[in-house]
């Protein structure tokens, strides 16, 4: 059974720039969430998506925001980039959305604004 | 509001000796709480899982970790470390029925002697 699949691994931008991650779920998984990893802040939530509607949001700015498709898969959007958004991304997704559904995360996406 | 503690930043250890990692926790009801572990450049794998019964959960491995109500902990431990255990633990904490939403400790690095 393939993980979860997050592309680009890798991307590097400019400030004010905008840019869209994505994410595949392991199949038949029907929650994915967005967190933040930063050297400074850690891991921190960013919002989660079940059956195509965002069910909780983390407090970050409206810059990032996120989507799920009909077949699961979710995108995560930031737009006027900062140098602080500078981060590993990483999605996680689980079979539902209760709170006790053990999360299994993708590689991750490194961003790098310049 | 939830949040996670991991009070040792650094932990060095040689190989073959036992491992002890520590975890407090914030929650207003039943936890739900994980161990994930991040080696270099790639995303979290989970080590273990509690939601309710048995105190002491067994994970992969060779991994284990006690759940303490009375003292809100939640310490990861391994009695016999293998160089390839080197790498950054993370508590977290569910956030009950409401969803996918976890919150992370600060990560603890674990370096493993020769």
């Amino acid at each position: 059974k393939a993980g979860v699949t997050q592309t680009p691994r890798y991307l590097i931008k400019t400030r004010g720039q905008q840019v869209t991650l994505s994410c595949s779920p392991i199949s038949g998984h029907r929650s994915v969430s967005w967190y933040q990893q930063t050297p400074g802040q850690g891991l921190q939530f960013l919002f989660e998506y079940f059956s195509e509607t965002q069910r909780n949001k983390g407090n970050f700015p409206g810059r990032f925001s996120g989507r799920q498709f009909s077949n699961s898969r979710s995108e995560m959007n930031v737009s006027t980039l900062e140098l602080g958004d500078s981060a590993l991304y990483l999605c996680a997704s689980s079979f539902e959305g209760g709170g006790n559904q053990p999360q299994h995360f993708g590689d991750g996406t490194r961003l790098s604004i310049l | 509001a939830q949040s996670v503690t991991q009070p040792d930043i650094h932990i060095t250890v040689s190989e073959g000796a036992s491992l002890e990692l520590r975890c407090n926790y914030s929650y207003g009801a039943t936890p739900y709480l994980f161990w994930y572990v991040q080696s270099p450049g790639q995303g979290l794998q989970l080590l273990l899982k509690y939601f309710s019964g048995d105190t002491l959960v067994q994970g992969i491995n060779g991994f284990e970790a006690e759940f303490k109500r009375s003292q809100s902990s939640f310490n990861l431990r391994k009695t016999s470390v293998h160089w390839s255990d080197a790498a950054e633990y993370f508590c977290a904490v569910g956030a009950g029925t409401a969803g996918n939403k976890l919150t992370f400790g600060g990560g603890t690095r674990v370096l493993v002697k020769p």
